[in-house]
């Protein structure tokens, strides 16, 4: 069955670097993405990899996959208050349009 | 931008009244999804169009839930009655004809509680 876990809850220093895990169960997965969630907002994008690339870089965001334990992480440099949010790990298999989400990683800046 | 319009932003309601929800998907996205956020949790899928047509509706609580998308374009999600446990954000998707490279772009939700 598909299923996607990550931790709840993460609390970094403002200037730190953040780095949000993520498991994944379906070795058919093509795409795997990160959203963000403000509060009372609804998803937004913020990057994706594709299941045959081992790490992605985008501005302060480096994604990084290893398909054989089906682990990916997101690592944002120099946390800034505006970080703040619920980082939500998604997958998409082949075979559906379908994408299924994690319950999220609660990102807390500390001062 | 383009962006997904939803609308009520928030709907309070009394449990066993009829509540229904509106989405209006980017111009020209084929796909449209409805999923349901509880509170603590992450997005579960209710339902997915494709233009007019229902492609995945197994996770929609169908004695109590229904989904249409006419024409294709714009789609309403309708609870009657609702119970106390529908009490979520409900979040409308869209995506071009095959999601992968783009993800889906959500709308902002409309926050629902069942008093």
């Amino acid at each position: 069955g598909e299923d996607v876990e990550q931790s709840l809850f993460l609390s970094v220093r403002e200037g730190d670097s953040s780095v949000i895990n993520c498991t994944y169960t379906d070795s058919s997965s093509t795409y795997l993405y990160w959203y963000k969630q403000e509060p009372g907002a609804g998803l937004q994008l913020l990057t994706y990899i594709f299941s045959n690339m081992d790490m992605k870089q985008d501005q302060r965001l480096t994604v990084l996959l290893n398909k054989k334990d089906k682990h990916l992480s997101l690592r944002i440099a120099d946390t800034q208050t505006g970080d703040s949010a619920i980082y939500f790990c998604a997958e998409k298999a082949n075979r559906d349009d379908k994408i299924i989400f994690g319950k999220g990683t609660r990102l807390h800046i500390l001062p | 931008e383009a962006e997904v319009a939803q609308s009520p932003r928030y709907k309070i309601t009394e449990k066993s009244q009829a509540v229904a929800f509106w989405c209006d998907p980017i111009s020209g996205h084929a796909t449209l999804y409805w999923y349901r956020q509880i509170l603590g949790q992450g997005p579960e899928l209710l339902v997915q169009f494709q233009d007019e047509s229902v492609v995945d509706d197994s996770q929609l609580p169908k004695d109590r839930f229904s989904a249409e998308r006419l024409k294709g374009v714009d789609s309403t999600l309708k609870i009657q009655p609702a119970e106390l446990g529908d009490s979520a954000m409900y979040l409308c998707a869209s995506s071009p004809r095959l999601a992968g490279l783009y993800g889906y772009t959500f709308g902002s939700g409309t926050r629902l509680t069942v008093v």
